[in-house]
């Protein structure tokens, strides 16, 4: 398997423009996280879908961003007008189920996208 | 909310020892651990369900103390490729929610 794979790996944006950043999941994965990592805040979970369902968007900074999962092997994230605030790298990471505490607790992370709003 | 890590962060020899300790306010439902090399992702160690589970990887292994809300990993004899920054998290009960510790950078020098 490639394990998850996000694209781009990069991306240069300038303030107030539209950013979609794109994950695929490993097959057969019935989670998909998106986290946000930055030196202040650490690794932030985003938001999380079970079988494409969005189940906790909480950590959703703001109106802003937005995610959805069209299908079991994709899922984007976007974000709508950017902020240099929002220069982060996000990370898209995927898992079986096998209910809480199980040990398919392994979440695998894909490389990231390094976002930098200017 | 966020699990407490200390130290923040680590200089070894090659072949010290070290512990990296993971503290939660909230009752912890288990606890993983993770690894980050720079300019990478996190990369999945261990986790550990029980109060009073202890698990070993290679050198690395980790302990839980679920009575007291602390995970300690520990590293023995470490090796260059320790280096990176470790992150402990658990998940909310009842949930598929993760939240990660604050995270501790090791180094490892030769």
């Amino acid at each position: 398997d490639a394990g998850v794979i996000q694209s781009p790996r990069h991306e240069v944006t300038e303030m107030g423009q539209e950013v979609t950043l794109r994950c695929k999941p490993i097959s057969g994965h019935d989670y998909l996280f998106w986290y946000r990592q930055t030196m202040m805040r650490g690794l932030e979970l985003l938001i999380y879908f079970n079988n494409n369902v969005p189940i906790d968007d909480s950590g959703m900074p703001e109106d802003r961003f937005s995610a959805k999962m069209p299908n079991a092997s994709f899922s984007t994230l976007k974000i709508q007008p950017s902020e240099p605030r929002d220069s982060a790298v996000y990370f898209c990471a995927s898992r079986l189920a096998g209910g809480p505490g199980s040990s398919y607790n392994e979440q695998f992370f894909g490389p990231g996208t390094r976002l930098t709003v200017l | 909310q966020q699990p407490v890590q200390s130290p923040q962060a680590v200089i070894l020899r090659e072949g010290e020892d070290a512990v990296i300790n993971c503290s939660s306010s909230k009752a912890l439902y288990s606890v993983h651990w993770y690894r980050q090399k720079h300019g990478e992702a996190p990369v999945f160690l261990m986790i550990l369900l029980k109060g009073g589970e202890q698990k070993g990887h290679d050198k690395i292994s980790a302990s839980f103390n679920e009575k007291k809300q602390q995970s300690s990993l520990y590293l023995t004899a470490s090796q260059l490729s320790y280096s990176g920054t470790y992150f402990c998290g658990t998940e909310i009960a009842g949930t598929y929610k993760y939240i990660f510790g604050t995270g501790t950078r090791l180094k490892v020098l030769a």
